[in-house]
């Protein structure tokens, strides 16, 4: 595809619920980041692949997330047991190789709005 | 821990005026830098990059160049126009390392009024 792509654009759930968000990098890209943009927090890294390994899970803010990524492609970052503090855009981008220059590419992101 | 501080929003700018938007950092080795931009109902877009000290990163008329004496990183544009309006992040990356993910600033809304 041209760019990265993510869905849905905007999600609306109850406190409580699960979710997943989806995330489509560019073809061939192998390093894969999630972020997360908030009001209070600004831009803040949740969790990054390299193909389908995960080696950097720090910024993930709780347990209740978790991410994951098959066949070095498609990414689905699921939040369980949703809370008011989770509503936010959240980004996914990547990257050709995942390294320290390399360009990240951003998607269009999912509104995630917790009631 | 690594951060990175930039000027509070909003700016409020004429058409054709003179900007800058500040931006330092802290890091405990040799980051690459990185201005991102997103504009109104937009994703995140590079608009500029320096990987080492004293390179000059460029694009769309804006400049930015990677000062490591003063650490920092600061955008600059001659003549802003209405098109500019957005919000202007600045990010650090590390050159080494396995993570590879952006530190951003908090992020600086530009409004430019014809």
């Amino acid at each position: 595809g041209a760019g990265v792509s993510q869905s849905p654009s905007n999600k609306v759930t109850e406190k409580g619920k699960d979710v997943e968000l989806r995330c489509d990098p560019i073809s061939g890209h192998t390093a894969l980041y999630w972020y997360r943009q908030s009001l209070g927090q600004g831009l803040e890294f949740l969790i990054y692949f390299q193909g389908n390994s995960a080696p950097d899970k720090s910024g993930l803010p709780s347990d209740r997330f978790s991410a994951e990524r098959t066949g070095g492609s498609v990414s689905t970052l699921t939040i369980q047991r949703t809370q008011q503090e989770d509503s936010a855009v959240y980004l996914c981008a990547s990257s050709s190789v995942g390294g320290s220059t390399d360009t990240q590419y951003f998607g269009p992101g999912t509104r995630l709005t917790v009631l | 821990g690594d951060s990175v501080t930039q000027m509070e929003g909003p700016v409020t700018l004429s058409e054709e005026a003179f900007l800058t938007i500040n931006c330092t950092y802290t890091a405990t080795g040799y980051p690459s830098l990185f201005w991102y931009v997103q504009y109104p109902g937009e994703g995140l877009q590079l608009l500029l990059k320096a990987t080492k000290a004293d390179d000059k990163g460029s694009n769309k008329g804006f400049e930015a160049t990677y000062r490591k004496e003063t650490t920092s990183f600061h955008l600059e544009k001659g003549s802003v126009q209405v098109s500019d309006s957005a919000v202007y992040f600045c990010a650090l990356r590390y050159l080494g390392g396995s993570q590879g993910n952006l530190i951003f600033g908090k992020g600086t809304k530009l409004s430019v009024k014809p």
